[in-house]
C-alpha cells in the first residue's frame, strides 16, 4: 500500500516561529503536493514538485515556501507563522502517468496546526 | 476559470434510505473526476474515479457516480447509506492540477 506521512498530527506554535511541516512518501511517486483545508473552502493547493529541487507555486502560495532535497520528501515551509494559517494542511504524492487510467493522488493524514 | 462546485453544504439523510451528493465542474475539456471520503479525524479516501469511457462508475463502499457531460456534473450515490457512512466528502478534478470542491458534509441520523 501506498504510504504518505506527515511529521506530526497536531501542531502548536507562535506567531512570527519558523514552523517546517514533513511529508515522506514511499512509493518512489515523482510527484508530490501541499495542500491547505479549511471548512467551506475545500483544499487548495499551495505548492507542489514535479522533481526533486524542482517546485510550482500553487493557488495560496503566499507566505510559504517548500523544499524537496530528496524525492520521497517535500517539506513546507512557514518563514513567519501568523494566526491566519491556522489550518490543516495535507500532503499528497502521485505518479507521472496521468494518462495511464491508474493516477491519483495519494493523501496523508494531515497536520492540524494552531498558530497562537 | 476553472472549478469545482458543489451545491451541498451539508446533507442530512437516515439511515437505510438512498444518498445523492452533487458535483458540478466548469472546464473547458473533460478533466479526470474524482470522488474522496474523509471521516473524522481521517486523512482523504478515494472512494471512485473517472478518466473515461462507461459513464457509471464503481467505487469502494457501495457507492457510484453518474459522468454527465451535458450537465457538467459529475455526482456521487449510495443506494442505502450506514451509520458509517457519516464524512465530508470532496469532489475533484483533475487536469494536470487537482481542484476540489468545498465539500458536502453527511450526517446519518438512526
Amino acid at each position: 500500500d501506498v504510504k504518505v506521512t506527515q511529521s506530526s498530527r497536531y501542531l502548536v506554535k507562535r506567531t512570527g516561529e519558523k514552523v517546517f511541516l514533513e511529508c515522506v512518501q514511499d512509493m518512489d511517486h515523482e510527484n508530490m503536493f501541499w495542500y491547505r483545508q479549511d471548512p467551506g473552502l475545500g483544499l487548495r493547493l499551495i505548492y507542489f514538485s514535479y522533481d526533486v529541487k524542482m517546485k510550482e507555486k500553487g493557488d495560496i502560495p503566499e507566505g510559504y515556501s517548500v523544499s524537496r532535497e530528496k524525492k520521497e520528501r517535500f517539506s513546507l515551509i512557514l518563514e513567519s507563522a501568523s494566526t491566519n494559517q491556522t489550518s490543516m494542511y495535507l500532503c499528497a504524492s502521485s505518479s507521472m502517468e496521468f494518462d495511464s487510467g491508474r493516477y491519483e493522488q495519494y493523501f496523508g493524514p494531515g497536520t492540524r496546526l494552531t498558530v497562537t | 476559470a476553472q472549478s469545482v462546485t458543489q451545491p451541498d453544504i451539508h446533507i442530512t439523510v437516515s439511515e437505510g434510505a438512498s444518498l445523492e451528493l452533487r458535483c458540478n465542474y466548469s472546464y473547458g475539456a473533460t478533466p479526470y473526476l474524482f470522488w474522496y471520503v474523509q471521516s473524522p479525524g481521517q486523512g482523504l479516501q478515494l472512494l471512485l474515479k473517472y478518466f473515461s469511457g462507461d459513464t457509471l462508475v464503481q467505487g469502494i463502499k457501495g457507492f457510484e457516480a453518474e459522468f454527465k457531460r451535458s450537465q457538467s456534473s459529475f455526482n456521487l450515490r449510495k443506494p442505502s447509506v450506514h451509520w458509517s457512512d457519516a464524512a465530508e466528502y470532496f469532489c475533484a478534478a483533475d487536469d494536470y492540477k487537482l481542484s476540489f470542491g468545498a465539500g458536502t458534509t453527511v450526517t446519518v441520523r438512526a
